[in-house]
């Protein structure tokens, strides 16, 4: 059973725009929320991070939000740059369990 | 600072042969862990190990092995190679668990092709 669910495979915006990302999950469980970013022949490297305490974390050009009632969490971009091209990956754990989505393909065109 | 490596980068077996990937830290961290990647399915948890001397069973454990060598190292064992298992591996570190509010570093991955 996928835990973590990204339903978008994909997601086009323009250079200067936001991104919008946008992860489900299903286990109470998890307390601990990520996102990756990967791109092509390289491993995932850390983007940002919230615990469930939180409803919202920012780091510069990108902000998690958590939504616990609903168990959805998003990531904004903004504004959107070329380099932001990627695959994102929406991560949740619970102590050392930590399960990922599907990805989602962010492709932005300048 | 190397961080994650993992080696080989590329691997062909055929359908019954065993291998060792291997997998060195050298950020001190006490957490290491095995994920595969397969297309449409994210990364999966194979193994982990919460410190040195210990190793759990982790969503996908079946047809692995793994070894916590030591706090730098961890080894992930196929014993049988079977072609359900060509996929891309990472190993991760982290300082302690990812769910006690700190990330996980990965790897480059080995890409693991079974005929």
């Amino acid at each position: 059973d996928q835990q973590v669910k990204q339903n978008s495979p994909s997601l086009s915006v323009q250079e200067g725009r936001i991104s919008i990302l946008n992860c489900d999950y299903t286990n109470s469980m998890f307390d601990y929320f990520l996102w990756y970013k990967k791109y092509p022949a390289e491993g995932p490297t850390f983007l940002i991070s919230i615990s469930s305490i939180k409803d919202k974390n920012e780091d510069g050009r990108f902000t998690v939000f958590l939504n616990k009632s609903a168990k959805h969490l998003s990531l904004h971009i903004v504004p959107s740059q070329p380099g932001d091209s990627a695959v994102y990956f929406c991560a949740a754990s619970a102590w050392y369990d930590m399960r990922f989505g599907a990805g989602t393909r962010l492709t932005v065109k300048p | 600072n190397a961080g994650v490596t993992q080696t080989p980068k590329f691997q062909v077996l055929k359908t019954g042969q065993s291998m060792t990937l291997q997998c060195a830290q050298d950020m001190n961290h006490n957490s290491m862990y095995w994920y595969r990647q397969d297309p449409g399915m994210g990364l999966r948890l194979i193994y982990y190990s919460a410190s040195e001397g210990t190793t759990d069973k982790g969503e996908v454990p079946n047809g692995y092995n793994v070894s916590r060598l030591n706090k730098r190292e961890f080894s992930l064992r196929l014993e049988s190679a079977a072609p359900s298992q060509t996929s891309v591996y990472f190993c991760a570190s982290s300082e302690q668990g990812a769910g006690l509010n700190t990330e996980a570093f990965f790897g480059q991955g080995t890409r693991l092709t079974v005929v």
